[in-house]
């Protein structure tokens, strides 16, 4: 099946910072999606980008699908931003499955 | 309010005592799965059903039961539950493939289960 990478598996900021998580995937997609889950275990929808690029507030991701690759982009960090960063993605295929990566641990510091 | 809801939120039990964790959506998402979550080994899929009696396995099905009678709902049934199956379990629905947005997934709270 395929593999997802995610990398650096643990981040640590100070607060005003920027970041830059990464997702690696071994085929090609047609689903890519981001997800953080904050300290209280919660699992928000961040991004669907299967391609290209979308902006939501601090928050920006890019999808490289011929490279194989999405970037999530964390920019004026605030400690709310911690949490772990999650991708998951499904390639062409008829099984329906997401398949996650391990994610990235955030820690923002005050 | 859009929303997963999944319950109970904490669950204790023990070892062979059958159980039930109902997950409720209601933006009538035909696309319904579940979700186990471990330290170390991040999200893994338990089963998953396209649509109204459609159902099928994940990555790790074994000891786990669901049914899917109506398209709101999708519980998960442990008929024997395990100390292995203790975990933090997520429900989490969507529209089917659509190639667009409509596909984001989203999460129940998740329940905490511990099998002692």
């Amino acid at each position: 099946g395929i593999q997802v990478e995610q990398s650096p598996p643990d981040l640590i900021l100070q607060e005003g910072a920027n970041s830059t998580l990464r997702c690696n995937f071994s085929d090609s997609v047609n689903n890519l999606q981001w997800f953080h889950q904050n300290p209280w275990g919660q699992l928000i929808n961040l991004f669907y980008i299967p391609s290209g690029t979308k902006q939501n507030g601090r928050l920006s991701a890019t999808t490289v699908a011929t490279e194989r690759y999405s970037l999530l982009y964390i920019s004026s960090s605030q400690t709310t931003d911690s949490g772990v960063y999650f991708c998951a993605v499904r390639s062409g295929g008829s099984n329906y499955k997401l398949t996650f990566g391990k994610g990235t641990l955030l820690t923002v510091n005050p | 309010e859009a929303q997963v809801t999944q319950n109970p939120r904490y669950l204790i039990t023990v070892t062979g005592k059958k159980l039930t964790v109902t997950c409720s959506q209601n933006m009538n998402h035909e696309y319904m799965s579940w979700y186990r979550q471990d330290p170390g080994l991040g999200l893994r899929q338990i089963y998953y059903s396209m649509n109204v009696e459609v159902t099928d396995k994940g990555d790790v099905p074994e000891g786990y039961k669901v049914s899917r009678k109506e398209k709101r709902n999708f519980p998960l049934i442990l008929e024997s539950p395990s100390p292995n199956q203790t975990s933090l379990y997520f429900c989490a629905s969507s529209f089917r493939r659509t190639g667009t947005v409509n596909e984001k997934l989203f999460f129940g709270s998740g329940t905490q289960l511990s099998v002692l």
